[in-house]
């Protein structure tokens, strides 16, 4: 199994509702990332767990909160979010071990807020 | 090629010819660097992969140049095809174990 999978596909919300992204992966891998893409740019990182640890986070404002319950999964709590918020939510994955740092990409889950 | 604005560079390749896809990198620090493929309604899939102690490495139908002197890496597809239409990524791999993506290139296949 080389997939990470990204649930849902599709969401709409408003700026007062709470909802979360999920993502899966069952390669072992023990690093785990929220990128997002707005249209035309490229993936920007917002988060990195390793090892079941928030090892990095990029300044990003608060009403986006991670989890990782587990090696295989890494959620992305949405809240008060803004309409500038709407892009493409990117997870991945990697080793996180030297020599093989490349990341596997999920399909990712187109946000819109009204 | 630089992102100017909401345009992606994009290049236009003749079916069956080579395309290359150019991506300047600044972090000097980077010692590993990857090149992604997006297709619309996807997420990046990684094509190749190349470290800082080599200048070339070669996969199936692609080829990969790193010039470290002035920081500039390079995607060679041989032999374009209607499948190959996608927005290609570089990005680079520093020692603060971040993949930076660098602005991307349309790369889109004349019949």
């Amino acid at each position: 199994d080389t997939e990470v999978t990204q649930t849902p596909k599709h969401l709409v919300m408003g700026m007062t509702n709470k909802k979360s992204l999920k993502c899966e992966q069952h390669m072992g891998h023990r690093a785990m990332y929220w990128y997002k893409q707005k249209a035309k740019k490229p993936p920007e990182l917002m988060f990195v767990y390793s090892y079941e640890k928030l090892s990095i986070n990029e300044s990003v404002p608060s009403r986006f909160s991670p989890e990782c319950p587990n090696s295989s999964l890494l959620n992305l709590h949405l809240h008060a979010l803004q309409p500038e918020d709407s892009a493409l939510y990117l997870c991945a994955s990697s080793q996180d071990r030297a020599g093989d740092e490349k990341l596997f990409f999920g399909s990712g889950t187109q946000l819109s807020v009204l | 090629g630089e992102n100017v604005g909401l345009h992606l560079p994009t290049l236009s390749v003749q079916e069956g010819d080579n395309s290359i896809i150019n991506c300047a990198y600044s972090n000097s620090a980077s010692d590993y660097f990857i090149w992604y493929k997006q297709e619309s309604g996807k997420g990046p899939q990684f094509i190749i992969d190349i470290r800082s102690n080599m200048d070339k490495r070669q996969g199936q139908r692609v080829t990969v140049l790193l010039n470290k002197t002035v920081k500039h890496l390079s995607l060679q597809i041989a032999a374009t095809q209607p499948g190959d239409s996608a927005v290609y990524f570089c990005a680079d791999y520093s020692s603060a174990s971040k993949i930076i993506f660098g602005s991307g290139t349309r790369l889109s296949i004349r019949p």
